[in-house]
């Protein structure tokens, strides 16, 4: 069975700092990976996702993530929080078949706070 | 308008009402779902529709009756339900096949059940 953590349910940085927001994944297949982000009374937006071709996936709003198999993780990155980034942010997985389907199993969801 | 439409965005019912959650996608998308969202709970699928098809039911109770009459509209009745089962309802469409993984999601129902 496939399955997401995510370290943190909640992640603080300043205005301009890194943001780092960490997923470790379980799959017995390759893996599909997204990240997606859920602003304040809204549904949820893609930002990224890995389907196997580079390790380093560019997203929107200047977010990446890097697919490490021997970690099993794909945590996301920015190299400098702006204010409008704060909103909850969802790693998820799915496996080569169930992407076909769109079945996509979801982490418990980290929310990012960027201080002024 | 927007790419998945949902309504109503709030509704209160009590245990004995009998309402239902509509959705609408105007992407031209081929597959759509339901998902619950709960606090500090992952979000759950519950439903899967494929060409009209459903091809998933995540032991959703038989109080959750979904219905989709064609590939732009989804609806979710709901009767008799419990207080637990308050809860953000999220629509979401996609195409079917290798970009299936790349959901468009709706701003939700906002569920309360007294």
């Amino acid at each position: 069975a496939q399955s997401v953590t995510q370290l943190g349910s909640h992640v603080s940085v300043s205005e301009g700092a890194l943001v780092l927001l960490r997923c470790n994944y379980s799959s017995s297949v390759p893996p599909y990976l997204f990240w997606y982000v859920q602003y304040p009374n809204q549904g949820l937006q893609l930002l990224l996702k890995y389907t196997s071709a580079a390790t380093l996936v560019k997203g929107i709003n200047g977010f990446e993530a890097e697919f490490k198999k021997s970690e099993t993780s794909f945590h996301l990155t920015k190299p400098s929080a702006h204010m409008s980034d704060a909103a909850e942010y969802f790693c998820a997985v799915s496996d080569h078949g169930s992407s076909n389907t769109g079945k996509l199993i979801f982490g418990q969801g980290t929310t990012l706070q960027v201080k002024p | 308008e927007t790419g998945v439409t949902q309504t109503p965005r709030h509704l209160v019912m009590g245990m004995t009402n009998k309402k239902s959650l509509k959705c609408e996608q105007h992407l031209g998308h081929n597959a759509m779902y339901w998902y619950k969202q709960s606090a500090k709970k992952p979000l759950e699928l519950m439903f899967v529709y494929n060409f009209k098809e459903q091809t998933e039911n995540n032991s959703v109770p038989s109080r959750f009756s979904p219905e989709c009459p064609n590939s732009s509209h989804l609806f979710l009745h709901l009767h008799t339900l419990q207080p637990e089962d308050s809860a953000l309802y999220l629509c979401a469409s996609s195409t079917y096949g290798s970009k299936a993984g790349e959901l468009f999601f709706g701003e939700g129902s906002r569920l309360t059940v007294l």
